[in-house]
Formats: C-alpha cells, structure tokens, sequence
C-alpha cells in the first residue's frame, strides 16, 4: 500500500497570491500521479496525470511538476483567485500487480479570499 | 454528455441494517471504482470493477461488496451497517480501469448516515 502524504493542510492566501503543496509518495513501484480539485458540494474533477520523472503539466495558472526519483510532486497555483478555494487530492497508483488502485492523500484544503 | 451519475444522494438507516448504493457512469466507460471518505481521511479506495468483474479490492472488510451490470451501471452493498459506515461514498468511471493514466470522472457521491 502506497501512503500519499500532503502539506500543508490547509492553507490561507489573499487574492493574487501565488501557492504551491507537496504531494509526497514512496517512489519505489510508481506508476502514475493524479491531481484533482474537489470544489465543497461538487464532484472532485482531475487536473492532471503524470507519469514521466521531470513531466510538468500546465492548465491556466495552474501547474504541477513530478519527482518520481525522490518522490514528490508540487503543484503552483500563480495569482490565486477565489474560485481556486478548494481541496487539493493528490493521488499515486503502483504498477499493475497493486492493481493501479488509485491511493489518495488527505488533500490540501485551500481558501482564497478577497 | 452526461456525467457520473449516483443515487440516492442521501441516506440514512441504522445499525445492522444494509444499503445498496448506486452508480451510472459516463456512456462508454467500462470501469467503475468506489471510495470511502470519512472524516479526517482521504478518499479510501473500496473496489473496482470493469466489464462486470471485478478487478481491484481495497482493504474493506467482506461486508462491503458491489457488482457491475452489462451496461456498466455498477451497484455497491454494505451489509450489516456499523456507525464507523458513516461516510460519503464516491463512486468514479474511466474507459479502462484504474489504471494509471486513465483520469476518474466522480459522481456527487452518496452521504451514508449510519444512527
């Protein structure tokens, strides 16, 4: 069983603020990393996959970086908005004999005020 | 195109009772996974099925268990409820499987009362 471990775990910023929290997994039988938003009251949606040691991933002001040598991805949010306010999950999967089961942290809870 | 569908939404049943919970994927996909989510955990993966059978399990005790029908709509049961039940379950598709680089697409999720 992979354990997923996320800081912070919550985290306060004003409007314009730029952020980032690490997503830290055991890099031994890695496979791939998620990244999803979980807005309260909605579905979490994805926002990235990763699988390549180095991949960066970009979407809007956010983006994300792996690690899967030492085991850690980053993900920035540049010039924060109140629409970010959310949590963060980062979730690893190992390699096909673990069943790829998708192992989550406990999130990055994120508020963004005005 | 419509998305992850799960029902009912809310629930709430006692102690020793059992629940079916269920969930309509996106058209296409074939795989279906559930989680757990408790207070102060992360999401806590129960099972996965894919073309009817299922293919991953989580580490939940025999008393929850699911299946999958030939149009993907997939059902999760928990018999025997206990209070530490209390949670809201996701279920998430993707056309094939957990597997790494195939995104989840949630559903709402069902909030499981246990009194």
């Amino acid at each position: 069983i992979l354990n997923v471990e996320q800081s912070p775990q919550s985290l306060h910023v004003q409007e314009g603020d730029s952020t980032n929290f690490t997503c830290s997994f055991p890099s031994s039988n890695f496979y791939a990393l998620h990244w999803y938003r979980w807005e309260t009251a909605k579905s979490p949606e994805a926002l990235f996959v990763m699988t390549l040691n180095g991949d960066e991933k970009k979407k809007g002001r956010i983006s994300a970086t792996l690690n899967t040598k030492e085991g850690y991805s980053y993900l920035y949010i540049k010039g924060s908005q109140p629409e970010d306010s959310a949590t963060y999950l980062c979730a690893s999967t190992g390699p096909r004999d673990s069943g790829y089961a998708l192992n989550f942290g406990k999130g990055t809870s994120l508020l963004v005020t005005p | 195109k419509a998305g992850v569908t799960q029902t009912p939404r809310y629930l709430i049943k006692t102690r020793g009772q059992q629940v079916t919970l269920s969930c309509s994927p996106i058209s296409g996909h074939r795989s279906v996974s559930w989680y757990q989510q408790t207070p102060g955990q992360g999401l806590q993966f129960l099972f996965e099925y894919f073309s009817e059978t299922q293919r991953n399990k989580g580490n939940f005790p025999g008393r929850f268990s699911g299946r999958q029908f030939s149009n993907s709509r997939s059902e999760m049961n928990v018999s025997t409820l206990e209070l530490g039940d209390s949670a809201l379950y996701l279920c998430a598709s993707s056309l094939d499987g957990v597997a790494a680089k195939n995104i989840q697409y949630f559903g709402a999720g069902t909030r499981l009362s246990v009194l």
